[in-house]
């Protein structure tokens, strides 16, 4: 099946600095990525959709000045968190939508600790 | 808005009997896909199984099925035979048609007891 990575499984980092994750499509071209946060012991929430080549679209209250995301190639989306803050530590999702749309594959996340 | 509601925060089932966990969602649409997801302690999201709207006929996956109810807005998940290894957090999942973002439900965390 598809495979999805990110890069790094988990990262340390103190407050007031940036932060970059990057999940790659491995095996296949993704032109729409999708971001998650997901809280301990809580659902996953949408922040953000990417698509290749144009801007990323928000979610509601997630601002996009803080979470900026890039979406370079098919096989490519970043997510920089900036000025990063304690409160900003959680587990990190993406998403890659395969072919026409019918599948999306799930990377296996990334830990981001703010100290 | 849609939403998934999954009203049951834990489950647990002895290994080897079957247990059924609850979704229901809210959408005004009429062409969807719904989802279950699980993911255990890794985090990996693992998809268990899929169900297109359209289709009248419950999706299946070997040990795993769900009931559809369209108009009741309902999608359960059966597991059957359970396993130490479904020990797992469940995600009910929604997704439009023509929409590419997945919504998902709070979860449920499933314990199996040998």
């Amino acid at each position: 099946g598809a495979v999805v990575s990110q890069h790094p499984s988990w990262v340390i980092c103190k407050s007031g600095t940036s932060v970059k994750i990057e999940c790659r499509s491995l095996d296949f071209q993704a032109t729409t990525m999708f971001w998650y946060r997901q809280f301990p012991k809580q659902s996953l929430m949408l922040m953000a959709t990417s698509n290749e080549g144009s801007k990323a679209t928000y979610e509601q209250g997630v601002e996009k000045d803080k979470f900026l995301i890039n979406h370079a190639s098919l096989t490519l989306s970043t997510l920089t968190v900036t000025s990063a803050h304690p409160e900003d530590s959680s587990f990190y999702i993406c998403s890659a939508l395969e072919g026409f749309g019918n599948e999306q594959y799930f990377g296996p996340g990334t830990r981001l600790t703010v100290t | 808005a849609q939403t998934v509601t999954q009203s049951q925060p834990e489950m647990s089932v002895q290994e080897a009997e079957t247990v059924t966990l609850s979704c229901t969602y809210d959408t005004s649409e009429s062409d969807y896909y719904l989802f279950w997801y699980k993911q255990p302690p890794s985090r990996q999201m693992i998809l268990v199984i899929r169900q297109e709207a359209y289709k009248q006929q419950n999706a299946t996956e070997n040990r795993f099925s769900v009931n559809f109810q369209k108009a009741a807005k309902s999608f359960s998940l059966k597991i059957s035979d359970s396993q130490l290894g479904d020990a797992a957090m469940y995600f009910c999942a929604y997704r439009r048609y023509n929409n590419n973002d997945m919504r998902f439900g709070a979860g449920t965390r499933l314990t199996v007891k040998p």
